[in-house]
């Protein structure tokens, strides 16, 4: 079945540092992709997207493409700030016939400190 | 404007009680999501809503799960004869007709089970 893989961390960084957190996924298809943030004490969140190979999903800083020849989708973000610290979750939606559920990795806790 | 909600925020049960989750979707939202996030097991589907098809129950994890959507807006999640292993925060999400992609999450509700 669809599966999705994430750096567990826990990650911590310096503010202003480089953010790489790395997800691959396997699944039938082409399926769509998803960066979910939560922030404490917070509901889930949609950061951004990607729908199709090639595509580049980017919201507050944070960017990912869509490879598919890596089957991979990798959050990035150039600077980081101590509000960025949460739990971030990468996922995927099939593009199976009725598949409409998300299917997510288990998570990376990001800290960040001043 | 209104998000998902759900209630209680927090419920704890004794060890083979039932129980009753309820959710709120989103206005006008036609496909409504159940999941649950655990420690153990990360963030997995439970069971998903669309108008007045059949629901997509291949989430649910034993038969003393049943979930219900009333007059194509409100759900509730029942968990009959509750375990130990319940233990977790159960989310709801909405999305838009047609927008699969764009899934809103409620606030989710902590169970605990003594």
């Amino acid at each position: 079945g669809d599966s999705v893989t994430q750096m567990e961390g826990p990650v911590t960084l310096s503010e202003e540092a480089f953010l790489t957190i790395n997800c691959t996924y396997t699944a039938t298809g082409y399926p769509s992709l998803f960066w979910y943030v939560q922030y404490p004490g917070e509901g889930l969140q949609l950061l951004l997207k990607a729908t199709k190979a090639d595509d580049k999903g980017s919201n507050k800083g944070f960017e990912a493409t869509y490879r598919k020849e890596t089957t991979s989708f990798h959050l990035e973000k150039g600077s980081v700030q101590v509000s960025d610290s949460a739990v971030y979750f990468c996922a995927l939606r099939s593009r199976s016939q009725g598949a409409q559920k998300l299917v997510f990795g288990q998570g990376t806790r990001l800290t960040i400190n001043p | 404007g209104a998000g998902v909600s759900q209630s209680p925020s927090n419920k704890v049960t004794e060890k083979g009680k039932d129980v009753e989750l309820r959710c709120d979707p989103i206005s006008g939202h036609t496909a409504l999501y159940w999941y649950r996030q655990s420690l153990g097991q990360g963030l997995e589907f439970l069971i998903y809503f669309q108008g007045n098809s059949a629901p997509d129950k291949s989430g649910l994890p034993s038969d003393r799960f049943s979930a219900e959507r009333t007059g194509g807006s409100v759900s509730t999640l029942t968990i009959q004869r509750t375990q130990q292993e319940d233990s977790a925060v159960y989310l709801c999400a909405s999305s838009p007709p047609r927008e699969y992609n764009e899934q809103f999450f409620g606030p989710g509700t902590r169970l605990t089970v003594l």
